[in-house]
C-alpha cells in the first residue's frame, strides 16, 4: 500500500507570492492533519480535517488555509508569503475517526525569498 | 532531521549498546503517546504508539515506557545500530475527547547518533 504523498517536495517563493500544497493520504485513510516543521519551533500542528471538515486548527495566522476533498486528498495554502513560512511541510493521514496513530509523508519543503 | 542541532539534545551511543530516549510531558489530561523517528530529509516515521492505560509496551528491538505519576515517556532501543542514527520525537494527544481530534503535540526532539 503506498505512503502518504505530497507535491510538490521543493519550492521556491518570494514575499508576498501565495502557494498551494498537496497531500495524498494512505487509500482509506479518512482524516489528514497538517504539520509545521523548522528548527525554532520544531513540530507544530496546522489543522486536521476529517470527512471533507476542518475538526482542530492550531496556532497559526489565517493566511494558513486548508481543505479536504471528498476522495480525502487535501490541500493548504499560504497565502502572502513571509520569510518565516520558509519551513517543512508535512503531511499525515490516519485511517479512521480515533484512530490516532498517524502515518507522515515526505513533506513538502518551502523556500520564502 | 529537521530539528538542526543548535538546541537539539544529542545522544551518542556505541553499536551495539542500548539507547535509551527520554521525554517529559505536562498535560495528565494526554491519552495517547507515540514515537517517530525522522532521518534527513526524510518525514517522520512511527514507531511505537502506547496508550495511557498501559505503562509499556514492546516492538521488534524497541520498548515505551509510560510514567503518569511523574509524566514521563522513554523510547528504549536494544542492540542500537547505525541505521538507528536519526532524530526521535515523542508526540501526545492531548484530549481525550473523539471529537477533539487527532492533534499531536511534539517534543523537541533528540538527536541519536551511533558510532560504530
Amino acid at each position: 500500500k503506498a505512503g502518504v504523498t505530497q507535491t510538490p517536495r521543493y519550492l521556491i517563493k518570494t514575499r508576498g507570492q501565495q502557494v498551494t500544497l498537496s497531500c495524498s493520504p494512505i487509500s482509506g485513510h479518512r482524516s489528514v492533519s497538517w504539520y509545521q516543521q523548522t528548527p525554532g519551533q520544531g513540530l507544530q500542528f496546522l489543522f486536521e480535517y476529517f470527512s471533507e471538515t476542518q475538526r482542530n486548527k492550531g496556532n497559526f495566522p489565517g493566511r494558513f488555509s486548508g481543505r479536504q476533498f471528498s476522495n480525502s486528498r487535501s490541500e493548504m495554502n499560504v497565502s502572502t508569503l513571509e520569510l518565516g513560512d520558509s519551513a517543512l511541510y508535512l503531511c499525515a493521514s490516519s485511517l479512521l475517526d480515533g484512530q490516532e496513530t498517524q502515518y507522515f509523508g515526505p513533506g513538502t519543503r518551502l523556500l520564502v525569498l | 532531521g529537521e530539528n538542526v542541532g543548535l538546541h537539539l539534545p544529542t545522544l551518542s551511543v556505541q553499536e551495539g549498546d542500548n539507547s535509551i530516549i527520554n521525554c517529559a510531558y505536562s498535560n495528565s489530561a494526554s491519552d495517547y503517546f507515540i514515537w517517530y523517528k525522522q532521518e534527513s530529509g526524510k518525514g517522520p516515521q512511527f514507531i511505537i504508539d502506547i496508550r495511557s492505560n498501559m505503562d509499556k509496551r514492546q516492538g521488534q528491538r524497541v520498548t515505551v515506557l509510560l510514567n503518569k505519576t511523574v509524566k514521563h515517556l522513554s523510547l528504549q532501543i536494544a542492540a542500537t545500530q547505525p541505521g538507528d542514527s536519526a532524530v526521535y520525537f515523542c508526540a501526545e494527544k492531548r484530549s481525550p475527547i473523539k471529537a477533539a481530534g487527532n492533534k499531536l503535540t511534539f517534543g523537541g526532539g533528540t538527536r541519536v547518533l551511533v558510532k560504530p
